[in-house]
């Protein structure tokens, strides 16, 4: 398995908090991903990272925010929580740009509740 | 825009009774399209990589096939612990620096003993 894991696991938040999810890989990859999962539109792009402090957006990028200061660390923050972001977050690691491959590896999830 | 259309949605199976899952994808320059398993409450398990139509790659009961259009998944003899969902996702070459994928809604297979 790829060395990525992500916490919390779960979670359950009030309408208007601040929330931040991590992710850590231990595989020194130079690309990571934050993706939701949502029945009827399957994974959809958050942000991703090509390397410490160098960001960009992906699809659905309103109302997220990323930072990643270590390179096995990269950050998702949902500035003031709305229900419509219920969801399932993965993050995802891949070796693009460090040889032939450049599939993703996905975390285990985070299932996040707003209320 | 890069799309990607999956079918079935959903596809049941006796086990033994061997099947396909269609994958069709628009995408400007493919770099590559990816098959993944997802288990309930699980991250997306990567399963195969295809880069260019005619390819093929095989694990166990799967074989994945490419054409300029689609991909399929054939599963062989399946067993029930091939339920899952499985997911198509193509990464174009086109104004893609980051390596993004395009998933499509996947497909719920599932194995009856």
């Amino acid at each position: 398995d790829a060395g990525i894991t992500q916490s919390p696991r779960h979670k359950v938040t009030e309408t208007g908090t601040p929330v931040t999810l991590r992710c850590h890989q231990t595989e020194n990859h130079r690309y990571m991903y934050w993706y939701r999962q949502d029945p009827g539109h399957g994974l959809r792009l958050i942000h991703y990272s090509y390397g410490v402090k160098d960001t960009d957006k992906g699809e659905v990028s309103d109302g997220y925010s990323v930072s990643r200061s270590k390179t096995e660390d990269f950050l998702l923050t949902l500035e003031s929580a709305t229900s419509s972001q219920t969801s399932v977050y993965f993050c995802a690691i891949s070796p693009l740009g460090s040889g032939p491959n450049n599939e993703q590896f996905f975390g285990p999830g985070t299932r996040l509740t707003v209320l | 825009e890069d799309q990607v259309t999956q079918s079935p949605e959903a596809l049941r199976l006796q086990e033994g009774e061997s099947s396909s899952l269609n994958c069709s994808y628009t995408v400007s320059g493919l770099r590559g399209l990816f098959w993944y398993r997802q288990d309930p409450g699980k991250g997306p398990e990567f399963l195969f990589t295809l880069y260019s139509a005619g390819e093929e790659k095989e694990k166990e009961r799967l074989k994945a096939t490419l054409t300029k259009k689609e991909s399929f998944l054939h599963i062989t003899a399946p067993k029930p612990e091939d339920s899952a969902t499985y997911l198509c996702a193509v990464q174009g070459d086109v104004y893609n620096q980051g390596g993004k994928l395009i998933f499509g809604q996947g497909t719920e297979l599932s194995v009856k003993p």
